[in-house]
Protein backbone atom coordinates (compact mmCIF):
# COMPACT_ATOMS: atom_id res chain seq x y z
CA UNK A 1 0.00 0.00 0.00
CA UNK A 2 1.43 3.32 -0.87
CA UNK A 3 -1.06 5.14 1.61
CA UNK A 4 -1.40 8.81 1.13
CA UNK A 5 0.35 10.38 -2.15
CA UNK A 6 0.86 13.99 -3.19
CA UNK A 7 1.45 15.64 -6.44
CA UNK A 8 3.51 17.45 -7.23
CA UNK A 9 5.94 17.83 -4.28
CA UNK A 10 7.11 21.28 -5.38
CA UNK A 11 5.47 24.07 -7.29
CA UNK A 12 6.16 27.73 -8.23
CA UNK A 13 3.90 29.80 -9.17
CA UNK A 14 3.34 33.39 -10.17
CA UNK A 15 0.57 35.33 -8.51
CA UNK A 16 -2.67 34.97 -10.72
CA UNK A 17 -1.67 31.42 -11.98
CA UNK A 18 -4.11 28.64 -11.32
CA UNK A 19 -2.93 24.85 -10.22
CA UNK A 20 -4.60 21.83 -9.03
CA UNK A 21 -2.63 19.71 -6.26
CA UNK A 22 -4.15 16.12 -6.28
CA UNK A 23 -4.15 13.70 -3.30
CA UNK A 24 -4.56 10.13 -3.51
CA UNK A 25 -5.06 7.31 -1.23
CA UNK A 26 -5.70 3.74 -1.19
CA UNK A 27 -6.87 2.51 2.31
CA UNK A 28 -10.54 3.30 1.33
CA UNK A 29 -11.10 5.86 4.11
CA UNK A 30 -14.29 8.00 3.89
CA UNK A 31 -12.90 11.10 5.21
CA UNK A 32 -9.66 13.06 3.36
CA UNK A 33 -8.64 16.77 4.59
CA UNK A 34 -6.42 19.27 3.15
CA UNK A 35 -4.19 21.56 5.65
CA UNK A 36 -1.55 24.37 5.22
CA UNK A 37 1.37 24.42 7.40
CA UNK A 38 3.16 27.58 7.85
CA UNK A 39 6.10 28.46 10.31
CA UNK A 40 4.43 29.31 13.80
CA UNK A 41 1.23 28.69 12.66
CA UNK A 42 0.76 24.95 13.36
CA UNK A 43 -1.43 22.97 10.68
CA UNK A 44 -4.87 24.73 9.62
CA UNK A 45 -7.74 22.89 7.84
CA UNK A 46 -8.46 24.15 4.05
CA UNK A 47 -11.41 21.71 3.19
CA UNK A 48 -11.72 18.39 4.14
CA UNK A 49 -14.51 15.53 2.69
CA UNK A 50 -16.59 13.30 4.47
CA UNK A 51 -16.96 11.21 1.19
CA UNK A 52 -17.04 10.61 -2.53
CA UNK A 53 -19.30 13.97 -3.85
CA UNK A 54 -18.92 15.93 -0.40
CA UNK A 55 -16.68 18.84 0.48
CA UNK A 56 -16.81 21.38 3.42
CA UNK A 57 -15.40 23.97 4.89
CA UNK A 58 -12.37 23.99 7.26
CA UNK A 59 -10.36 27.18 8.99
CA UNK A 60 -8.80 28.67 6.05
CA UNK A 61 -10.81 27.92 2.75
CA UNK A 62 -10.88 31.52 0.53
CA UNK A 63 -9.12 31.26 -2.16
CA UNK A 64 -9.38 27.51 -2.38
CA UNK A 65 -11.10 24.98 -4.22
CA UNK A 66 -11.94 21.13 -3.81
CA UNK A 67 -13.58 17.96 -5.32
CA UNK A 68 -13.59 14.34 -4.47
CA UNK A 69 -15.12 13.02 -7.56
CA UNK A 70 -14.01 9.50 -6.79
CA UNK A 71 -13.70 7.97 -3.51
CA UNK A 72 -9.52 7.76 -3.80
CA UNK A 73 -8.93 11.23 -4.72
CA UNK A 74 -9.19 14.62 -3.26
CA UNK A 75 -8.08 17.57 -5.20
CA UNK A 76 -6.96 21.42 -4.07
CA UNK A 77 -7.45 23.93 -6.18
CA UNK A 78 -5.89 27.61 -6.00
CA UNK A 79 -8.14 29.54 -8.87
CA UNK A 80 -5.43 32.60 -8.87
CA UNK A 81 -2.60 32.28 -6.45
CA UNK A 82 -1.71 34.60 -4.18
CA UNK A 83 2.01 35.33 -2.18
CA UNK A 84 -0.23 34.34 0.92
CA UNK A 85 -0.33 31.20 -0.31
CA UNK A 86 3.10 30.39 -0.14
CA UNK A 87 3.12 27.22 1.79
CA UNK A 88 3.44 23.69 2.77
CA UNK A 89 0.73 21.87 1.86
CA UNK A 90 -0.70 18.44 3.12
CA UNK A 91 -3.32 16.01 2.58
CA UNK A 92 -4.74 13.27 4.90
CA UNK A 93 -7.62 10.95 5.36
CA UNK A 94 -9.16 8.72 8.14
CA UNK A 95 -11.63 6.08 8.41
CA UNK A 96 -15.29 7.13 9.10
CA UNK A 97 -16.23 7.99 12.59
CA UNK A 98 -14.53 10.00 15.60
CA UNK A 99 -11.13 8.63 17.78
CA UNK A 100 -9.70 7.86 14.37
CA UNK A 101 -6.06 8.50 12.87
CA UNK A 102 -5.14 10.61 10.25
CA UNK A 103 -2.59 9.28 7.77
CA UNK A 104 -0.79 11.99 6.25
CA UNK A 105 0.96 12.93 2.79
CA UNK A 106 4.51 13.81 2.27
CA UNK A 107 3.32 17.31 1.33
CA UNK A 108 3.36 19.76 -1.58
CA UNK A 109 5.57 23.37 -0.98
CA UNK A 110 4.33 25.55 -2.94
CA UNK A 111 5.50 29.03 -3.42
CA UNK A 112 4.03 32.00 -5.23
CA UNK A 113 5.96 34.77 -6.96
CA UNK B 1 -12.34 30.03 19.48
CA UNK B 2 -10.08 26.90 20.51
CA UNK B 3 -7.10 27.80 21.00
CA UNK B 4 -4.06 24.87 21.69
CA UNK B 5 -0.79 25.86 23.21
CA UNK B 6 2.36 23.68 22.99
CA UNK B 7 5.89 24.91 23.88
CA UNK B 8 6.99 26.64 21.14
CA UNK B 9 10.84 26.94 22.45
CA UNK B 10 12.85 23.72 20.91
CA UNK B 11 13.26 21.11 24.13
CA UNK B 12 17.17 20.18 24.56
CA UNK B 13 17.36 16.84 25.74
CA UNK B 14 20.31 14.28 27.16
CA UNK B 15 19.60 10.42 25.59
CA UNK B 16 18.60 8.29 28.40
CA UNK B 17 17.07 11.21 30.10
CA UNK B 18 13.16 11.84 29.98
CA UNK B 19 11.22 14.55 27.82
CA UNK B 20 7.97 15.98 28.78
CA UNK B 21 6.05 18.20 26.37
CA UNK B 22 2.58 19.99 27.44
CA UNK B 23 -0.25 20.85 25.50
CA UNK B 24 -3.13 23.19 26.54
CA UNK B 25 -6.23 24.38 25.44
CA UNK B 26 -9.13 26.60 26.37
CA UNK B 27 -12.42 27.21 25.09
CA UNK B 28 -13.23 23.13 24.15
CA UNK B 29 -13.97 20.31 25.71
CA UNK B 30 -12.98 17.48 23.55
CA UNK B 31 -13.58 13.67 23.50
CA UNK B 32 -10.17 12.90 22.30
CA UNK B 33 -6.70 14.01 21.54
CA UNK B 34 -3.85 13.13 19.54
CA UNK B 35 -0.15 12.86 19.92
CA UNK B 36 2.09 13.28 16.13
CA UNK B 37 5.42 13.01 15.16
CA UNK B 38 6.42 15.08 12.44
CA UNK B 39 10.38 15.25 10.81
CA UNK B 40 11.41 17.58 8.50
CA UNK B 41 10.36 17.59 4.97
CA UNK B 42 7.63 15.26 6.28
CA UNK B 43 4.26 14.46 7.06
CA UNK B 44 3.22 14.25 10.81
CA UNK B 45 2.70 10.67 11.65
CA UNK B 46 0.26 9.72 14.26
CA UNK B 47 1.48 8.20 17.61
CA UNK B 48 -1.34 7.93 20.14
CA UNK B 49 -4.60 8.66 21.22
CA UNK B 50 -6.40 9.45 24.33
CA UNK B 51 -10.18 9.86 24.85
CA UNK B 52 -11.47 12.31 27.58
CA UNK B 53 -12.32 9.49 30.12
CA UNK B 54 -8.72 7.75 30.09
CA UNK B 55 -6.14 9.45 32.63
CA UNK B 56 -3.39 7.57 30.77
CA UNK B 57 -1.97 5.80 27.72
CA UNK B 58 1.05 4.13 27.09
CA UNK B 59 2.38 2.82 23.73
CA UNK B 60 6.11 1.26 24.21
CA UNK B 61 8.48 4.12 25.38
CA UNK B 62 5.86 7.07 25.14
CA UNK B 63 2.87 7.85 27.96
CA UNK B 64 0.22 10.14 26.96
CA UNK B 65 -1.72 11.63 30.32
CA UNK B 66 -4.80 13.61 29.62
CA UNK B 67 -6.20 16.33 32.02
CA UNK B 68 -9.56 17.87 31.62
CA UNK B 69 -9.43 19.47 34.39
CA UNK B 70 -6.33 21.41 33.70
CA UNK B 71 -7.55 21.28 30.16
CA UNK B 72 -3.89 19.68 29.47
CA UNK B 73 -2.27 17.01 28.18
CA UNK B 74 1.11 15.71 29.06
CA UNK B 75 3.55 13.66 26.43
CA UNK B 76 6.31 11.79 28.02
CA UNK B 77 9.27 10.15 26.30
CA UNK B 78 10.88 8.01 28.94
CA UNK B 79 14.94 6.57 28.02
CA UNK B 80 14.97 9.10 24.86
CA UNK B 81 16.84 8.37 22.22
CA UNK B 82 18.49 10.53 19.44
CA UNK B 83 16.32 9.00 16.44
CA UNK B 84 13.42 10.45 18.74
CA UNK B 85 14.33 13.83 17.63
CA UNK B 86 11.51 15.33 15.97
CA UNK B 87 8.62 17.57 16.25
CA UNK B 88 5.53 16.37 17.85
CA UNK B 89 2.04 17.96 17.79
CA UNK B 90 -1.12 17.85 19.76
CA UNK B 91 -4.56 17.56 18.06
CA UNK B 92 -8.15 18.05 19.15
CA UNK B 93 -11.08 16.33 17.84
CA UNK B 94 -13.67 19.73 16.92
CA UNK B 95 -16.35 17.79 15.54
CA UNK B 96 -18.52 14.85 15.97
CA UNK B 97 -18.35 11.70 13.46
CA UNK B 98 -21.17 13.77 10.77
CA UNK B 99 -18.35 16.63 10.68
CA UNK B 100 -15.77 14.66 9.90
CA UNK B 101 -13.70 13.92 12.64
CA UNK B 102 -11.81 17.33 12.42
CA UNK B 103 -9.00 17.65 14.13
CA UNK B 104 -7.11 21.19 15.91
CA UNK B 105 -3.20 20.89 15.68
CA UNK B 106 -0.60 22.76 17.77
CA UNK B 107 1.75 24.89 16.67
CA UNK B 108 4.40 21.61 17.42
CA UNK B 109 7.22 21.39 19.63
CA UNK B 110 10.79 20.35 18.49
CA UNK B 111 12.66 17.81 20.30
CA UNK B 112 16.60 17.42 20.05
CA UNK B 113 17.91 14.43 22.07
CA UNK B 114 21.64 14.67 22.27
CA UNK B 115 23.95 11.53 22.41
Amino acid sequence: NAGVTQTPKFRVLKTGQSMTLLCAQDMNHEYMYWYRQDPGMGLRLIHYSVGEGTTAKGEVPDGYNVSRLKKQNFLLGLESAAPSQTSVYFCASSRRGGNNEQFFGPGTRLTVL
Amino acid sequence: SQKIEQNSEALNIQEGKTATLTCNYTNYSPAYLQWYRQDPGRGPVFLLLIRENEKEKRKERLKVTFDTTLKQSLFHITASQPADSATYLCALDIGSKAAGNKLTFGGGTRVLVKP
